[in-house]
Order: C-alpha cells, then sequence, then structure tokens
C-alpha cells in the first residue's frame, strides 16, 4: 500500500532562517509528489508538484528516489509561510492523492 | 471563474441517520473527488466521479456513495451514520481525469456525529 509520511506535527523556526520540512512516501512504482498547503482561513491549495520543477513562493522541492523522499526547503522564512503542509502522492494509473498527515509550520519574527 | 462550493458548512448528525453533501464544481471541469479528513489527519479519498461515473474509490464501505449530475457537480451520501465519520468532508474539482490537471478543493463540510 501507498503511504506518505511527515515526521513533524509541528514546526517552527525564526524568520530568516532555512527551512526544511520532510516528506517520506513508499510506494513501488513510480510517483507523483506534491505538496499541499492551507493558509489560516483559506482552502487547501497546490503549492507545487514534482514534475514542474519550478520554485513557488521561494520553496524547492526535489524528488530524491533512492531516499523516497520529497522534502520542502526554502533558504529564508517569511512570516506568512506560517501555515498548514501536506505532502501527497498519486500512483500510476490512479486517480487519488494519498495525503500525509501534515506538517504546522509557524515563522516566528 | 466560480471556484468549488460546498454545502452545508456544518451539521449535526446522530448515529444511524444518513447525510447528503453537496459540491459545486470549478466552472470548466468534469471531474470531482471527495476526501473525509479526521482532527488532526491529512485528508483520505473516498471516490472520485468523472463525467457522472465512478471512477476510483478508496477504502470505505459501501455505505458512502455519491452521484454527480450532467452539470458535474456532486453528493456525497453516508448511510448509517457512525461516530468516527465525524470529519471535514473535501470536494476537489479537476479538468479531466488526466494527471496533469491540478485537483481544486473546495472549504470542505463539516460533519459532527453524535
Amino acid at each position: 500500500a501507498q503511504r506518505v509520511t511527515q515526521p513533524e506535527k509541528l514546526l517552527s523556526v525564526f524568520k530568516g532562517a532555512p527551512v526544511e520540512l520532510k516528506c517520506n512516501y513508499s510506494y513501488s512504482g513510480s510517483p507523483e509528489l506534491f505538496w499541499y498547503v492551507q493558509y489560516s482561513r483559506q482552502r487547501l491549495q497546490l503549492l507545487l508538484r514534482h514534475i514542474s520543477r519550478e520554485s513557488i513562493k521561494g520553496f524547492t522541492a526535489d524528488l530524491n528516489k533512492g531516499e523516497t523522499s520529497f522534502h520542502l526547503k526554502k533558504p529564508f522564512a517569511q512570516e506568512e509561510d506560517s501555515a498548514m503542509y501536506y505532502c501527497a502522492l498519486r500512483v500510476e494509473g490512479a486517480q487519488k492523492l494519498v495525503f500525509g498527515q501534515g506538517t504546522r509550520l509557524t515563522i516566528n519574527p | 471563474e466560480t471556484g468549488v462550493t460546498q454545502s452545508p458548512t456544518h451539521l449535526i448528525k446522530t448515529r444511524g441517520q444518513q447525510v447528503t453533501l453537496r459540491c459545486s464544481s470549478q466552472s470548466g471541469h468534469n471531474t470531482v473527488s471527495w476526501y473525509q479528513q479526521a482532527l488532526g489527519q491529512g485528508p483520505q479519498f473516498i471516490f472520485q466521479y468523472y463525467r457522472e461515473e465512478e471512477n476510483g474509490r478508496g477504502n470505505f464501505p459501501p455505505r458512502f456513495s455519491g452521484l454527480q449530475f450532467p452539470n458535474y457537480s456532486s453528493e456525497l451520501n453516508v448511510n448509517a451514520l457512525e461516530l468516527d465519520d465525524s470529519a471535514l468532508y473535501l470536494c476537489a474539482s479537476s479538468k479531466s481525469v488526466s494527471s496533469y490537471n491540478e485537483q481544486f478543493f473546495g472549504p470542505g463540510t463539516r460533519l459532527t456525529v453524535l
């Protein structure tokens, strides 16, 4: 079965510090990985996907198939980055997204 | 462009009752997916509808059922409610079933089962 693990439920960093949100997955095939974000009082929205290989709001994520990881990184955190972040996986030929438990990121001033 | 809407915002039911949740997909979208998000957990896939047919189902019992209408809006029905059905129910729509199409989420319906 497919599984996504986000080991940190809570993560707190200071403004300007680097941020790394961890995501590990379990899937034997070729996965498609996503990061979703939910800001306070807003709906869940796509932040980035690994096939796009782009930087969104300063965030990047690299798929490491050897370590089965898709960690989200940002070199300099900003207060507006405070939100709930979910890592998600879509398996080949299936439509469902498998989500991790989420990490609540708090950026302290 | 109107986003995904869901109704009601929240509701309270008692164990054994039945509930219907509604979702209006974003304009131009023909695919709707439903997710259950229990407190402190990530969303869990229930099923997906594409052009009025079920197109994939997660690990949920048959008492969870759905419909999609010709205008691509959708309903989630849950029979014989159990306490564990208390959760936020999210609807997401996309342009088609292709994996290249982003899923756009609604604000959710919070269901409390007493």
